[in-house]
């Protein structure tokens, strides 16, 4: 079974740029997780999806970051502009039974620094 | 708000040490509590998933407790190998699957 893909797996900007991260969650999965987790802390949760419906957005700073999942499949992330504290790794989780609690599968993550 | 704190940051030990990891947690109204791996440059790996009825999880030469009238948990390592050497990173899971994370513990097991 193949897990959580993510591209790119590295970014560097300078700040003011934007930049777009892509998510593929485990195939099957009803749920997608977007995660940012600062150097030295654990990931924290910015957006939650089931299907193409937004579960939870409530620590998604709305006024530069956005997330979108279509076609209840991949999901895209976009940070405009970007800035120096948004240095992170970007992780994307799946789990497969929607509105309970269930095991998340975490994808290789995408770092991004900002400069 | 939950906040879900890990002692120590840091631990070094030699090879062939048992060790413990602790997390603690505010809201004891959680579902379940998973313990995570990251290794450098990688996701997360699960370790063990207790759930909220339960006290304790074996996998291995692991062993994960969890006491949720105090807001704890530990996790245990036996025999510990250089290839244990990660960041382990406790997480509480709570209202829609939401995953609230410690700090995490960077182990490193030097042979």
């Amino acid at each position: 079974e193949a897990g959580v893909a993510q591209s790119p797996r590295y970014k560097i900007i300078e700040k003011r740029q934007s930049v777009a991260f892509w998510c593929n969650p485990i195939s099957g999965h009803a749920t997608l997780y977007w995660y940012q987790q600062i150097l030295g802390q654990g990931p924290k949760l910015l957006i939650q999806f089931q299907n193409n419906g937004v579960v939870d957005d409530s620590q998604l700073p709305k006024d530069r970051f956005s997330a979108e999942r279509l076609k209840g499949v991949d999901s895209t992330l976009k940070i405009q502009p970007a800035k120096l504290e948004d240095s992170a790794v970007y992780l994307c989780a799946s789990s497969l039974i929607p509105g309970q609690p269930d095991t998340q599968y975490f994808g290789p993550g995408t770092r991004l620094t900002v400069l | 708000k939950q906040e879900v704190t890990q002692i120590p940051a840091a631990l070094s030990v030699p090879e062939g040490e048992n060790l413990v990891l602790n997390c603690s947690f505010t809201d004891s109204a959680i579902y379940n509590l998973q313990w995570f791996r990251q290794d450098p440059g990688k996701g997360l790996t699960s370790l063990l998933l207790i759930q909220s009825s339960q006290r304790e999880q074996t996998s291995g030469r692991l062993n994960a407790s969890l006491d949720k009238s105090s807001g704890r948990s530990t996790l245990y390592i036996a025999a510990s190998q250089p290839g244990d050497s990660a960041t382990y990173l406790c997480a509480v899971i709570a209202g829609a699957n939401n995953l609230f994370f410690g700090t995490g513990t960077r182990l490193t097991v030097i042979p």
